[in-house]
């Protein structure tokens, strides 16, 4: 039973303009959620987070909207740029979990020039 | 600091021979975390450690142990491999909810 989702394996878009990835969740005791970027051969590092408290977090060109009555996620990149060209995965915890982490499968963006 | 170091970076296993997967970080976090990802999966939890002496186990944690003796060092060891455990394992530490900071990665392949 997967407990986040990630319903889009790959998305494509074209340098300079938005990449929306979306996430959704089932587990309603998920309080904090992480958008992690992942290149190959290399772990993933984190990008971004959100708690449940909140409805969106800004960091650069990166912001997390967070939808608590749909359990949807979603990481917007404005503007695209070649080098954010990776999978990135979103990830679920609660505090009570002593921080374990759900993640979903992961989209691979590429970002053309 | 190095962050967190993972050795070896691939190896390749006979079924039913044992390894220990070696994990240390620098950042004098308590949390460590071990994951494994296969093909076009998300990573999934093998076991985790809230502190040195403290261990519990993750989603998957068939088939592994883990021992926690420093706030440093975190190995996996895997017992009797099989090809089931062919994977990409990543190990990860914490100071707190906020970012998880993973290592390299180690290839594992059990033939």
């Amino acid at each position: 039973d997967q407990q986040v989702k990630q319903n889009s394996p790959s998305l494509s878009v074209q340098e300079g303009r938005i990449s929306i990835l979306n996430c959704d969740y089932t587990n309603s005791m998920f309080d904090y959620f992480l958008w992690y970027k992942k290149y190959p051969a290399e772990g993933p590092t984190f990008l971004i987070s959100i708690s449940s408290i909140k409805d969106k977090n800004e960091d650069g060109r990166f912001t997390v909207f967070l939808n608590k009555s749909a359990k949807h996620l979603s990481l917007h990149i404005v503007p695209s740029q070649p080098g954010d060209s990776a999978v990135y995965f979103c990830a679920a915890t609660f505090l009570s979990s002593n921080y374990k982490l759900t993640f979903g499968k992961g989209t691979l963006l590429t970002v053309n020039p | 600091n190095a962050g967190v170091t993972q050795t070896p970076k691939f190896r390749i296993l006979k079924i039913g021979q044992s390894m220990t997967l070696q994990c240390t970080q620098d950042m004098n976090h308590n949390y460590m975390y071990w994951y494994r990802q296969d093909p076009g999966m998300g990573l999934k939890l093998i076991y985790y450690s809230v502190g040195a002496g403290i261990t519990d186990k993750g989603e998957v944690p068939n088939g592994y142990n883990v021992s926690r003796s420093t706030t440093e060092d975190f190995p996996l060891r895997l017992e009797l491999a099989a090809p089931s455990q062919t994977s990409v394992y990543f190990c990860a530490s914490s100071p707190t909810v906020r970012g998880q900071y993973f290592g390299p990665g180690t290839r594992l392949t059990v033939t």
